[in-house]
């Protein structure tokens, strides 16, 4: 069975600092995951996806298949990063599989 | 991005009756739409998998009579919450995917008296 697994709940980052979400997942299959962002009062919409290694926002996320994880980096938060972010994991049966969400919180 | 739609936004209601929800894809066609349910402070968890005329795929655990789920179009799903109880109260969030990615509604707050 997949699971996928963000560790914090709450992070709370001064604006200009570095910030990492952390996720970790578990799947039997080849992996295909993705971050979602969810700002205050708007739909969850897709940050990023490993498959395309692109920079949006100034995020960046690195699968790593030996430690599992496909942690979420920006070298320098800003206010209007604050928001809910969700790691998901598309498995083979097409279905996202989302982790439990965390919330950031870039301190002015 | 795609724009994918739902209705109502929030929903009232007492406890028996039953409550639909309509999920559209306004700028493209959707062959699969999913259903997802939120509780407050968790995260998303995937209740079905609609696929447009044919029968929806429920998840382990999600009944399939009290959560009923019709794909009539390519641009519409409906989730109809019947007999609703107060344990039914939820948020719950319709997607839609194209070639570019899986596109989400902003979620129908659902609450049962």
């Amino acid at each position: 069975a997949q699971r996928v697994t963000q560790p914090e709940k709450l992070l709370s980052v001064f604006k200009g600092a570095p910030v990492e979400l952390k996720c970790n997942y578990s799947y039997s299959g080849s992996p295909e995951l993705f971050w979602y962002v969810q700002y205050s009062r708007q739909r969850l919409q897709l940050l990023l996806r490993h498959i395309s290694r692109e920079s949006i926002k100034g995020f960046t996320a690195d699968l790593n298949k030996g430690e599992t994880s496909f942690h979420l980096k920006k070298p320098f938060a800003q206010e209007e990063d604050s928001a809910m972010y969700y790691c998901a994991l598309l498995t083979g049966a097409n279905n996202l599989f989302f982790g439990t969400g965390t919330r950031l919180t870039v301190i002015p | 991005g795609a724009v994918v739609s739902q209705h109502p936004s929030r929903v009232i209601c007492k406890s028996g009756t039953s409550v639909k929800i309509e999920c559209r894809s306004l700028d493209f066609q959707a062959t699969t739409m999913f259903w997802y349910r939120q509780f407050p402070k968790q995260s998303l968890m995937l209740m079905a998998t609609s696929n447009e005329g044919s029968k929806a795929t429920y998840e382990q655990g999600v009944e399939k009579d009290k959560f009923l789920i019709n794909h009539a179009s390519l641009t519409l799903s409906t989730l109809t919450v019947t007999s609703a109880h107060p344990e039914d109260s939820s948020f719950y969030i319709c997607s839609a995917r194209d070639s570019l990615g899986q596109f989400f509604g902003p979620g129908t707050r659902l609450t049962v008296l």
